[in-house]
């Protein structure tokens, strides 16, 4: 069964700075998925950022980045530039494909980071 | 609809009582999920619908707990004689097929006194 471990329930950063959250995952699979989801307090999900494990290149979206490190199975979001915006839970996640033909997913999900950003 | 709608958003009940929570995806999307997520958890998968398979019920944590998806888009949650270790949000997401991105709801948040 996949895991997917977050170290640290809590973070706090100042406005400006770069923060990096951690994400570690335990899979026997070559192929899958990584995502960082981020819940604000009003509670919806958002899509932060994702990786597709067969890509070496490191996944970004404006002010968010991602380390991954496929040998270490490690998936760490970096946020550049915090803004207090981006107060929020941020869950890591591993998707890999199952079933006849990989029709089906399964998505497993860690426990989440609390990321406060500080005037 | 623009994005994953559920309802109620709120739901306070008695012990023992059932609930019905309903989540109505994306249009076209054909994969369906439930999570629940309790006070300072993570996400804990429930149950999965893709397509006209069969649903991936390895979630449901006990036989009180049931969801069935109507015509490829409406979901159910039903969860039958409530107790209170049931209180938390239950959160439905919808995807493509192919993209594996997944598209949350605001969530149910249910309240068992």
């Amino acid at each position: 069964a996949q895991t997917v471990t977050q170290s640290q329930p809590e973070m706090s950063v100042q406005e400006a700075e770069t923060v990096t959250l951690s994400c570690t995952y335990d899979t026997s699979e070559n192929n899958y998925y990584l995502f960082w989801y981020k819940q604000p307090p009003s509670r919806q999900m958002i899509l932060v950022i994702r990786q597709e494990a067969y890509k070496q290149q490191n996944a970004t979206e404006n002010r968010f980045s991602v380390n991954f490190q496929k040998a270490a199975k490690s998936f760490s979001l970096k946020i550049s530039d915090s803004q207090l915006g981006d107060t929020a839970m941020y869950f890591c996640a591993f998707m890999k494909r199952i079933g006849p033909g990989g029709s089906n997913y399964k998505l497993t999900f860690g426990k989440g980071t609390l990321l406060t950003v500080n005037p | 609809g623009a994005g994953v709608s559920q309802s109620p958003s709120n739901k306070v009940t008695e012990k023992g009582k059932d609930v019905e929570l309903r989540c109505d995806p994306i249009s076209g999307h054909t994969a369906l999920y439930w999570y629940r997520q309790s006070l300072g958890q993570g996400l804990e998968f429930l149950i999965y619908f893709q397509g006209n398979s069969a649903p991936d019920k390895s979630g449901l944590p006990s036989d009180r707990f049931s969801a069935e998806r109507t015509g490829g888009s409406v979901s159910t949650l039903t969860i039958q004689r409530t107790q209170q270790e049931d209180s938390a949000v239950y959160l439905c997401a919808s995807s493509l097929h192919t993209s594996g991105e997944l598209f949350f709801g605001e969530g149910s948040r249910l309240t068992v006194l």
